[in-house]
């Protein structure tokens, strides 16, 4: 079944603690991205991915770090959490066909809580 | 830069009843336009897009949107709503860089939660 996975689903931490949320995807897909999602906030980009070691800024990439090492995962890396960075978290992707002109399959998100 | 405005965080609506879901852009280049659609505890789908062409885009389940450049516009609309058709309605815009591609930054609105009543 074609999939986007995300491990853990639910995360309470506390702050300072360093925390990495895995995101997999099994569809060959070059474009991978992270949001966050906050009430009245809609989504917002974190990083994104085009390839293999290829990582871009989204619009709100403060206090996070990403990797591409190998196409099917993107994991997002908090190195000290706050708890502003309290939110739901979806990894996503897609094709790479002359840009982001795909359909983004969604992961089943991540509910972060820091304390 | 790129930026995204629903004009209405929530609208309500009866069954069988049409509705428009607003969605303003800003970009001073040309843009490709998403809709998205989040059931309740789930993640997002695709509804429709727009890349170029035609400027009436239809998508799934009866839904349709329009492209309006000069008014920066992609309002959403479906003329006869079902009460499963209650859900968060995000659009979203990625702007082109000068050879026509985008350049894969994804700017999503605040969303409209859509509230179908029977």
């Amino acid at each position: 079944e074609a999939q986007v996975t995300q491990n853990p689903r639910y995360l309470i931490t506390v702050t300072g603690k360093k925390l990495t949320v895995t995101c997999s995807q099994n569809m060959n897909h070059e474009y991978m991205s992270w949001y966050r999602q906050d009430p009245g906030l809609g989504l917002r980009q974190i990083y994104y991915s085009m390839n293999v070691e290829v990582t871009d800024k989204g619009d709100v990439p403060e206090g996070y770090k990403v990797s591409r090492k190998e196409k099917r995962n993107f994991p997002l890396i908090l190195e000290s959490p706050s708890p502003n960075q309290t939110s739901l978290y979806f990894c996503a992707s897609s094709l790479w066909i002359g840009g982001v002109t795909s359909e983004q399959f969604f992961g089943p998100g991540t509910r972060l809580t820091v304390l | 830069a790129q930026s995204v405005t629903q004009l209405d965080s929530q609208v309500p609506v009866f069954e069988e009843a049409p509705v428009e879901l607003r969605c303003n852009y800003s970009s001073s280049v040309s843009v490709y336009l998403f809709w998205y659609v989040q059931y309740p505890n789930q993640g997002l789908q695709l509804l429709l897009k727009y890349l170029s062409g035609s400027t009436l885009v239809k998508g799934i389940n009866g839904f349709e949107a329009e492209f309006n450049k000069s008014q920066t516009s992609f309002h959403l609309r479906k003329p006869s709503v079902h009460i499963s058709d209650t859900a968060e309605y995000f659009c979203a815009v990625s702007r082109l860089n000068a050879g026509g591609t985008s350049y894969g930054k994804l700017t999503f609105g605040q969303g409209t939660i859509l509230t179908v009543h029977p």
